[in-house]
């Protein structure tokens, strides 16, 4: 199984709140785990990616939580900011030349201020 | 960090013309490009994969004759879209990877495409 299942579909936040956004995979070998941030009218970018070595990345207020076990990864937003209102995308696959993202459907974040 | 340039970020084209998107990675070189449309609110949808110097792979139910790849080099891709329609307007994203950079992904801006 290629998916990969992302909730929720939309969140709102207060400023200074936690995000928390999860994903599920099926496919076992899949082992590079990223997450992108998009706004509208731009290209995914890379925010953060993990591999299945290690059960937590931070980078800033950024944090990838990610449970081997139950094929499950989460990312973690700290102090969420109003300019991290932007649709996030968890997405999976494997360390090969050539292969492809499979992605989740996304998550819209509005963080008031 | 890896670069990808795409354009143009917007064109509008009249029905039954054709269109040509461009995808360059500019400081690496991208041994396999990927090409990807999106709908207004909803994921990224793989059309096709394409490795410098061989034919594209398409997904399922992604015309090929449509939607024409060329990876000419190892620095540029690119999507033509043929006899254009309507429902063909879309945006339009292509994305980069290398085994220099870990296989990562780097993705262009993307590409507005408004067939009218």
């Amino acid at each position: 199984q290629q998916q990969v299942k992302q909730s929720p579909q939309s969140l709102i936040v207060q400023k200074g709140g936690i995000s928390i956004i999860n994903c599920a995979y099926e496919n076992t070998a899949f082992d590079y785990f990223p997450w992108y941030q998009q706004f509208p009218g731009k290209g995914p970018a890379l925010l953060i990616a993990i591999r299945p070595d290690v059960s937590e990345k931070k980078e800033g207020r950024f944090t990838i939580s990610f449970n081997k076990s139950a094929k499950q990864f989460s990312l973690h937003i700290m102090d969420s900011q109003p300019g991290d209102s932007a649709t996030y995308f968890c997405a999976a696959s494997m360390k090969t030349s050539g292969s492809r993202l499979t992605f989740g459907e996304g998550t819209q974040l509005t963080v008031n201020p | 960090g890896a670069v990808v340039s795409q354009h143009p970020s917007r064109v509008i084209c009249k029905s039954g013309t054709s269109v040509k998107i461009e995808c360059r990675s500019l400081d690496f070189q991208a041994t396999t490009m990927f090409w990807y449309r999106q709908f207004p609110k909803q994921s990224l949808m793989l059309m096709a994969t394409s490795n410098e110097g061989s034919k594209a792979t398409y997904e399922q139910g992604v015309e090929k004759d449509k939607f024409l790849i060329n990876h000419a080099s190892l620095t540029l891709s690119t999507l033509t879209v043929t006899s254009a329609h309507p429902e063909d307007s879309s945006f339009y994203i292509c994305s980069a990877t290398s085994p220099r950079d870990g296989y990562g992904y780097t993705f262009g801006s993307g590409t507005r495409l408004t067939v009218v």
